[in-house]
């Protein structure tokens, strides 16, 4: 069975520090999809990254970082030099399948992380 | 327009009301999904239209009753809910082709069922 754990409910943290939001997984699959979504607070999800399996390449997209650990069934993602404008729920997702599109495909989100970013 | 618009933003209903939903994508994808995010609980998907074609979705309830008229357009008519159907619906779209293509979402419709 598919299972996205975020850990952390709420993080607050001073403008300009790093912070990390954890992210563990579940699944049986040897394929399957990673994802992390920002929500801010106008309600509208922004996707941020997909990782599959088959490739652990960290990534760094500007102050965005995500380390993908295979052997601990982990995608955590790391904010360098935060800021007030990052403060939004963060979500970590889970898909075993490429496309949704049979009744037992499907797309499991963490219970989201939410970020407070203190000027 | 651009990207995917949902309206109402909010709506407020009472328990014997029909109301719709509605979600328009501006993106050329060819799936479109409904969530719902409760406070406190994980975002659930509730529908999946894959090329236009309903993927089931038995866990639903028969008072949410989506439809997809074209690949740009999707609805979720909503009768006779119940106050804990209150919540955030979601409209996403993605691009079903090749390997999996992230869904992108619209704002959300605030509902509350009174």
């Amino acid at each position: 069975a598919q299972k996205v754990t975020q850990a952390q409910t709420e993080i607050s943290v001073v403008e300009k520090e790093d912070v990390t939001l954890d992210c563990v997984y579940e699944t049986r699959d040897t394929t399957y999809y990673l994802f992390w979504y920002k929500q801010p607070p106008s309600g509208e999800l922004v996707f941020l990254i997909r990782r599959n399996s088959f490739d652990e390449q960290n990534e760094i997209s500007g102050r965005y970082s995500w380390n993908f650990q295979k052997s601990t069934s982990s995608f955590n993602f790391t904010i360098t030099a935060s800021q007030v404008v990052d403060s939004a729920v963060y979500f970590c997702a889970l898909s075993e399948s490429p496309h949704l599109s049979s009744r037992d495909d499907k797309i499991i989100f963490g219970k989201g992380t939410r970020l407070h970013i203190l000027p | 327009e651009t990207g995917v618009t949902q309206t109402p933003r909010h709506l407020v209903m009472g328990m014997t009301n029909k109301k719709s939903l509605k979600c328009e994508q501006h993106l050329g994808h060819n799936a479109m999904y409904w969530y719902k995010q409760s406070a406190k609980k994980p975002l659930e998907l509730m529908f999946v239209y894959s090329l236009e074609e309903r993927v089931e979705n038995n866990s639903v309830p028969s008072r949410f009753s989506p439809e997809c008229p074209n690949s740009s357009h999707l609805f979720l008519h909503l009768h006779t809910l119940q106050p804990e159907d209150s919540a955030l619906y979601l409209c996403a779209s993605s691009r079903r082709q090749g390997t999996y293509n992230e869904q992108f979402f619209g704002p959300g419709t605030r509902l509350t069922v009174l």
